[in-house]
Formats: C-alpha cells, structure tokens, sequence
C-alpha cells in the first residue's frame, strides 16, 4: 500500500497483561521503525528493522519489549506484562532506504492505556 | 547528551500572518535535521530535511534554515492558513556512519491559527 498502516488503533490492556501492536510498512519500502510518544511530544526511538533483520535496537527496553519484522508478515511490538507508563502513542514509520536525507513516513499510530 | 530544544512551546496568530518557529541542538555528531508536521491524533508528516551543509529549504509555504555553526534551525510559516494548526516538531539525525541511526525529536511547538 502507499500509507504506512497500523494496527489496532487503539488497544487497553490492564497492568501484567500482554500488548501486540502491527504495523505493516510502505510496499517496497525496507525499513521499518519503532517510535513510543508519551505526553504527546515526547518520542523515544524504539527500534528498527532492514527486511526481517534488527538495524539498530539501542531504544529498546529489552526486558518486556520484543519486536519483529517476518517475510510476508505485518511487523510487530509486543509488551510482555505491561506496565502503567507503557501507556503511550506507538508509531511506526517506514523507509525504502536508509541514507541520511530518506523521508521516514509514519502510520497513524496505535494509542496504548496500561489500567 | 543529545539534545533538541524548540521555542515557543505553543503560538496562536491569525489566518493570514506569517510566524517563525525555532530548533536548537546539541546533537553531535550531526547528519541531517527535519521538520515535521503533526495534526492531532496523526503521524508526523516531514515537511523538509536538510543536511549540515544546506542553509535554507522550502516546501510551498514552508521555509526552513539551518545554522550548522550555530546549531540551530527555524521554520518560516508564509500566510498562514487555518489547516496549518498542528505541532511542528524538530527531529535530529545523529551521524552514525552513513544510516539515519535513530532520530531525536524535540517536543514541538503547538501552533494554533484562528481566523
């Protein structure tokens, strides 16, 4: 598709239980990325993907975050037991390249309440 | 620590007016900074991107500078018009070997436009 598409739009989960958010790039485009926005401007980089394989993963709270991006499969963020300030806006955005000037085009995000 | 600092937080003008939204940073070392616009509940749309060595990009209405020396950057809004409220948000790539690394975001500037 030509937009960045995301799944669900908004999810709840209570304290302790598992959230699994997708996300399913730009055809064609290679490169997928996490961001978590708390507090409305407050985006933290999560991490990123080149095809199946993890680019760079320096944001990612490993403890309870997991994520992946499977051929042929929407890419996906998973909490494991979540937490109250898991609450959050999660974007993914998405790149056919990664040079230094290439536009990430971000989906519409998918809105987290941790009760 | 990286950092990306944007003034004002908030601004209200007129439909019609001119406004001038500012982006300081310490991120070193720097690749390329964005502008970013952002309507409620929506992802960040990239309004420019420019590289250490450019000074100046537009985008229709959209004018933005770059001040490498000075580390700093503003977007220029020309006429504005009611659907340019939204947050603007400064992004800073990092330099990190030719890849877009992760991206650092300042916390925006809310701009209202009333007619």
């Amino acid at each position: 598709g030509e937009e960045v598409a995301q799944t669900p739009k908004h999810l709840v989960r209570g304290e302790g239980q598992k959230a699994k958010l997708y996300c399913a790039p730009i055809k064609g485009h290679s490169y997928v990325f996490w961001y978590q926005q708390v507090l409305k401007n407050e985006f933290k980089f999560l991490i990123s993907f080149q095809n199946e394989n993890v680019f760079d993963e320096t944001g990612m709270p490993k403890e309870r975050f997991s994520a992946k991006c499977l051929p042929n499969s929407p890419c996906s963020l998973e909490i494991q037991a979540t937490k109250l300030e898991d609450s959050a806006v999660y974007f993914c955005a998405s790149s056919d390249l990664a040079g230094r000037t290439d536009t990430q085009y971000f989906g519409p995000g998918t809105r987290l309440t941790v009760l | 620590k990286n950092q990306v600092e944007q003034s004002p937080q908030s601004l209200i003008i007129l439909e019609g007016k001119n406004c001038t939204l500012q982006c300081n940073y310490t991120v070193s070392p720097f690749s390329n900074l964005r502008w970013y616009k952002q309507d409620t509940g929506r992802g960040p749309v990239s309004l420019t991107i420019m590289t250490f060595s450019e000074n100046t990009k537009s985008n229709g209405r959209y004018t933005a500078t770059l001040d490498a020396d000075t580390k700093q950057s503003s977007l220029h809004i020309t006429a504005s018009q009611l659907s340019d409220s939204a947050s603007y948000i400064c992004v800073v790539s990092p330099n990190y070997g030719g890849s877009q690394g992760n991206l650092i975001f300042g916390k925006g500037t809310k701009l209202s436009v009333k007619p």
